[in-house]
């Protein structure tokens, strides 16, 4: 079955560091990809998607690459701010199917 | 920014209780999920809809029940609640392209 892993976190940056989250992904096909963003006490939001290979979403500052060759998405932001400390989530989904979610990776961001 | 609720956002209620958690949305999609997350954060299917008067288990055994008699509308019910029944419970809504989430309700049963 489809399958997306993430790296554990809390991940702890100071301001402007770079952040990198790896998510790669096991799935038949070509599904999309998603990167979802958790802000404290909200539900989760879309941050950016790639609905097939090479492709990349951005958003805010974050991109992710569609690698098949890598099965691999992983999210990138070049200086993170103390306001993108959140819980992010790598997704997938093949057509109208179910979201397969991996299991969160906790940001914080430290001034 | 997504037309979908979750009421109410916070619940403390007592062993044994019986409750609705409430779930509407408003841009007409046919497919609605309902997800327990834990205080790890990972995200746990409990239930799914594919429309009007389908409903499914999901991955994750639940004591929970749904009914989808509106379109819009996906209440979860859970007829006595316990202390493993503390949790947060996110709503969600779909098109084609993406999952569209309400805010979450934070559940305590003492």
């Amino acid at each position: 079955g489809d399958s997306v892993t993430q790296m554990e976190g809390p991940v702890t940056l100071s301001e402007e560091a770079f952040l990198t989250i790896n998510c790669t992904y096991t799935a038949t096909g070509y599904p999309s990809l998603f990167w979802y963003v958790q802000y404290p006490g909200e539900g989760l939001q879309l941050l950016l998607k790639a609905t097939k290979a090479d492709d990349k979403g951005s958003n805010k500052g974050f991109e992710a690459t569609y690698r098949k060759e890598t099965t691999s998405f992983h999210l990138e932001k070049g200086s993170v701010q103390v306001s993108d400390s959140a819980v992010y989530f790598c997704a997938l989904s093949r057509g109208y199917q179910k979201v397969t979610f991996g299991t969160g990776t906790k940001l914080q961001v430290i001034p | 920014e997504a037309d979908i609720y979750q009421t109410p956002r916070y619940l403390v209620i007592g062993t044994g209780k019986k409750i609705t958690l409430e779930c509407s949305q408003t841009m007409g999609h046919d497919k609605m999920y309902w997800y327990q997350q834990d205080p790890g954060m990972e995200l746990h299917l409990i239930h799914y809809s594919y429309g009007v008067n389908s409903t499914e288990k999901g991955d994750l055994s639940s004591e929970s029940t749904v009914s989808r008699i509106r379109t819009e509308h996906f209440p979860l019910t859970l007829e006595s609640a316990r202390p493993s029944h503390t949790s947060q419970y996110l709503c969600a809504s779909s098109d084609i392209y993406e999952q569209y989430f309400g805010p979450g309700t934070r559940l305590t049963v003492t």
